[in-house]
């Protein structure tokens, strides 16, 4: 019984460049939340995503920042054109529904250099 | 902005006392309510939680007290160890919304 699988778990991007995050939810789970995490700070709702479908994306930069969960495959929060700021743990969590147990895994850190 | 945050940011006790971490909110529409520990380097993990139509729930250890009148939240572990030592968040949410997560508190057990 795999968790919540994310990759990977740490990432280093210099300013401009791409960084692609990859979670892959627990098994029978089709809500796929992404949070950021800064240092010694709480966790910051983005993203929420069903299959195919982006459910509310209310907590996401409105540029450079996308995220999908496709068919078929893991979900992807992608980051475009990096800057510093965007240094973060960015944690991915699944539940079986919206009023349902979060089960996180272990975040992904991005270093922007 | 917030609607979700903590009494106490640092909580320091002594190995074998009990803790308290406390916790207030201000959306009166939330009717879900989680406790998660997170420690250094991890994930959040689930700890607890309670729905609205509970005031009081227990687990291994833990206990989760709601109060919905001056809508606050609290975590209470019984004969804190060591490995207790980890950041405590609350977290809300309703049923069409993503859960909220507060600031977190720090706990700290002294051997």
């Amino acid at each position: 019984n795999a968790g919540v699988m994310q990759n990977p778990r740490h990432l280093v991007r210099r300013r401009g460049q791409e960084a692609r995050l990859r979670c892959s939810p627990m098994k029978g789970h089709s809500h796929v939340y992404w949070y950021r995490q800064l240092p010694e700070e709480g966790l910051k709702f983005m993203v929420y995503l069903q299959k195919e479908n982006i459910i509310d994306e209310s907590g996401m930069p409105k540029e450079r920042f996308s995220a999908e969960f496709p068919k078929e495959g893991p979900s992807i929060l992608r980051i475009q054109q990096v800057v510093r700021g965007d240094s973060a743990a960015y944690f991915c969590a699944s539940s079986l529904g919206t009023t349902e147990e979060l089960f996180f895994g272990e975040g992904s850190r991005l270093t922007v250099l | 902005g917030e609607s979700v945050g903590l009494h106490l940011p640092t909580l320091s006790v002594q190995e074998g006392d009990n803790s308290i971490i406390n916790c207030a909110y201000s959306n009166s529409a939330s009717d879900y309510f989680i406790w998660y520990k997170q420690e250094s380097g991890k994930g959040p993990q689930f700890i607890i939680d309670i729905r609205s139509n509970m005031d009081k729930r227990q687990g291994q250890r833990v206990t989760v007290l709601l109060n919905k009148t001056v809508k606050h939240l609290s975590l209470q572990i019984a004969a804190t160890q060591p490995g207790d030592s980890a950041v405590y968040f609350c977290a809300e949410g309703t049923g069409n919304t993503p859960l909220v997560f507060g600031k977190g508190t720090r706990l700290s057990v002294i051997a």
